[in-house]
């Protein structure tokens, strides 16, 4: 069964940063693009940015070539997210989401909260 | 980026009734079209993709349409279980954009 496991809910204060995982099971990550989507509160999806955890290679959106960084670790099956200079609007849910016939599996999210 | 326009913002529906709901992509997406499911405090659930093919596990009475830039979702015989809000994808071009959504609820 496939499933995509992320980390706990953070708190992170204006400036700094976050790191968000998302480990698989079930398929190995090699085989197909990760991507992170976010909901602010209330809100609808924003797409992010996605890796090739193969080979490491990312495509971002333009709004967040600044802001987050994608990565891969294939031994451990996980997929990570980290997020600098963190301000109040980056307060969302963040979602992993696994690239099969469209986003055919989703993490549960994690609620990343900015506030000094 | 392919603008995605999703109506109506919201619906409201009686049990046993079916409902639509549309989507219209600034350009041709060819079928490229996805839609999802997301039920309060929930991640986002894959019910349809490329137009009109059911996701595994996803009942029947839901159904996607369309081509060029028009898509629909259609809900047949409403359930209380629909209760969700609906996003459709476009995925033909990066980077990958969502319609607003559709919330969903019972009369």
């Amino acid at each position: 069964e496939v499933q995509l496991q992320q980390s706990g809910a953070e708190l992170g204060k204006p400036g700094t940063s976050v790191k968000l995982s998302c480990k698989v099971s079930g398929y190995n990550i090699r085989n197909t693009y990760m991507h992170w989507v976010n909901q602010r509160p209330g809100k609808g999806l924003e797409w992010i940015g996605r890796i090739d955890p193969a080979n490491g290679n990312t495509i971002y959106a333009e709004k967040f070539k600044s802001k987050a960084t994608l990565t891969a670790d294939t031994s451990s099956n996980t997929a990570y997210m980290q997020l600098s200079q963190l301000k109040s609007d980056d307060t969302a849910i963040y979602f992993c989401a696994r690239e099969g016939m469209a986003f055919d599996y989703w993490g549960q999210g994690v609620m990343v909260t900015v506030s000094s | 980026d392919i603008q995605m326009t999703q109506s109506p913002a919201s619906l409201s529906a009686s049990l046993g009734e079916t409902v639509t709901i549309e989507c219209l992509a600034s350009e041709d997406i060819y079928s490229n079209l996805a839609w999802y499911q997301q039920k309060p405090g929930k991640s986002p659930q894959l019910l349809i993709y490329y137009a009109n093919s059911l996701n595994d596990g996803v009942p029947s009475r839901f159904s996607g349409s369309g081509s060029g830039t028009q898509y629909s979702l259609k809900i047949n015989s409403l359930q209380s279980e629909d209760v969700s809000i609906y996003f459709c994808q476009q995925n033909y071009d990066s980077p990958p954009t969502f319609g607003s959504g559709t919330k969903l609820e019972i009369k």
